[in-house]
C-alpha cells in the first residue's frame, strides 16, 4: 500500500484539461513544499515533470502544471495531446520514515 | 551533460548472488544522493533506499532493509545494488536516480536495469 494515494486512471480526449490528484497527510504533501510528479511512458525510465509542487523543469511543456491545497497535490495536463498517454506518479518528502521519499501508487492517464 | 548509466540486463537462479551498478557522469558524484526504485511487473515505483556517494551514509526503506544492500565506489563514480540470495519475487526493473541538492526530487534517472529470477 503506497503512502500516497493517486486515482488508478483518468481519461480525457485531445484538447481537453485532466487533473490527477495526490492525497497524503500532514507528515508529507500537507506539511512541505515538496511534491514531485514523474511521467513514465510503457518500457521507459520516468522523467521528472514537476518539482517543489510548482515547478517545471527546463524542457518540460508548460501544459503541465502542479499545485497543491492542504493534503493534497495535483498534477493539471491541458490541451491533452496522444503522447500524454502515460503512468504519472507523485512523490512527497515524507517525515514519517528515514527515507524522507515516497511514492503515489500511480495514475494511468488515457488519452482517449 | 548529466548521465546515470546502469549496467545491463541480468537473468539468475534463485539463491545466487547480484550486483547491478549505477555509473554518474557530467557532475560531482560526491554530492549528491542517489536513490533506487523498484519496479516489479507491471506495478508502480517503490523507492529501495538512498546513499550519499561523498561518505556512503545509507537510508533504506523499511521494505527493503536486510534485503538488498545499497552502497557506491566513489572512485569510480559508481552506486551499486547488491543481494546475497535472489527470491523470485526480485524479478522486476530497476531505477537508480540522483536526488536535489536542496530537495526531494529526483533527475536524471538511469535506463533501467531489467532482474529475472527464474529457476
Amino acid at each position: 500500500q503506497s503512502a500516497l494515494t493517486q486515482p488508478a486512471s483518468v481519461s480525457g480526449s485531445p484538447g481537453q484539461s485532466i487533473t490527477i490528484s495526490c492525497t497524503g497527510t500532514s507528515s508529507d504533501v500537507g506539511g512541505y513544499n515538496y511534491v514531485s510528479w514523474y511521467q513514465q511512458h510503457p518500457g521507459k525510465a520516468p522523467k521528472l515533470m514537476i518539482y517543489d509542487v510548482s515547478n517545471r523543469p527546463s524542457g518540460v511543456s508548460n501544459r503541465f502544471s502542479g499545485s497543491k491545497s492542504g493534503n493534497t497535490a495535483s498534477l493539471t495536463i491541458s490541451g491533452l495531446q496522444a503522447e500524454d498517454e502515460a503512468d504519472y506518479y507523485c512523490s512527497s518528502y515524507t517525515s514519517s520514515s528515514t527515507l524522507e521519499v515516497v511514492f503515489g501508487g500511480g495514475t494511468k492517464l488515457t488519452v482517449l | 551533460e548529466v548521465q546515470l548509466v546502469q549496467s545491463g540486463a541480468e537473468v539468475k537462479k534463485p539463491g545466487e548472488s547480484l550486483k547491478i551498478s549505477c555509473k554518474g557522469s557530467g557532475y560531482s558524484f560526491t554530492s549528491y544522493w542517489i536513490g533506487w526504485v523498484r519496479q516489479m511487473p507491471g506495478k508502480g515505483l517503490e523507492w529501495m533506499g538512498i546513499i550519499y556517494p561523498g561518505d556512503s551514509d545509507t537510508r533504506y526503506s523499511p521494505s527493503f532493509q536486510g534485503q538488498v544492500t545499497i552502497s557506491a565506489d566513489k572512485s569510480i563514480s559508481t552506486a551499486y545494488l547488491q543481494w546475497s540470495s535472489l527470491k523470485a519475487s526480485d524479478t522486476a526493473m530497476y531505477y537508480c536516480a540522483r536526488k536535489s541538492h536542496i530537495s526531494f526530487w529526483f533527475d536524471p534517472w538511469g535506463q533501467g536495469t531489467l532482474v529475472t529470477v527464474s529457476s
